[in-house]
């Protein structure tokens, strides 16, 4: 089946610094997705992409769809400690069928 | 406007056992899913419905059905709960043509 892979796993920064974090995939996806879950939540949709190339963003958060379509990144510039959580990609295929990554683990240290 | 809700928050069951999970929502949505979420895996899609009557399974839909008899409500049951069924589900739904899908806060459940 369709496999999603996101790195880092997981990683500690200072408070201020840039992160960035990325998703792959095997397969093509019509509409990437970044999802941000807090600790006892349901995720909270982040930044929607729906063509190749695209690049958008939501504040400090930046993302692109890959030109391949098989990949996309997220960029949080001047992380502060309420970034803290998990982030996950996900992506959609012709259907309603959402994909989601495992997952990076985000820990912001003051 | 509650958006998504989830019932029970919390519960134990013992092998064998059945149970429904309850998922809620008031934002008149067409489509709603069912998904499990274990560590280091992300949520995985159980089963997924696109409009009331109608149910598709997901990715990992053995073990669990579903129904959607009102379109604001999509029900998950586990006929004869196993340990590998321990899990948190959540419930989200979105509107048709729209990306956005919002989660319910998550069920969690222990079968021992």
């Amino acid at each position: 089946g369709q496999q999603l892979n996101q790195s880092p796993q997981s990683m500690f920064i200072q408070e201020g610094e840039d992160v960035s974090m990325n998703c792959t995939s095997s397969s093509i996806f019509n509409t990437w997705l970044w999802y941000k879950q807090d600790p006892g939540e349901g995720p909270v949709l982040l930044i929607a992409l729906y063509k190749a190339g695209e690049l958008t963003s939501n504040g400090r958060l930046t993302a692109q769809f890959g030109i391949t379509r098989k990949d996309s990144f997220l960029n949080i510039s001047a992380s502060i400690p309420s970034d803290v959580g998990i982030y996950f990609c996900a992506g959609r295929d012709y259907g309603q069928n959402f994909v989601f990554g495992p997952g990076t683990r985000l820990s912001v240290l003051p | 406007n509650a958006g998504v809700t989830q019932t029970p928050k919390f519960r134990v069951l013992k092998t064998g056992q059945s149970m429904t999970l309850l998922c809620a929502q008031d934002m008149n949505h067409e489509y709603m899913y069912w998904y499990r979420q274990d560590p280091g895996m992300g949520l995985r899609l159980i089963h997924y419905s696109v409009g009331e009557g109608t149910t598709a399974k997901g990715e990992v839909p053995d073990g669990y059905n579903v129904s959607r008899l009102k379109k604001q409500n999509f029900l998950l049951g586990l006929e004869s709960a196993a340990p590998s069924q321990t899990s948190v589900y959540f419930c989200a739904s979105n509107a048709a043509g729209q990306e956005t899908q919002y989660f319910g806060p998550g069920t969690r459940l222990l079968v021992l």
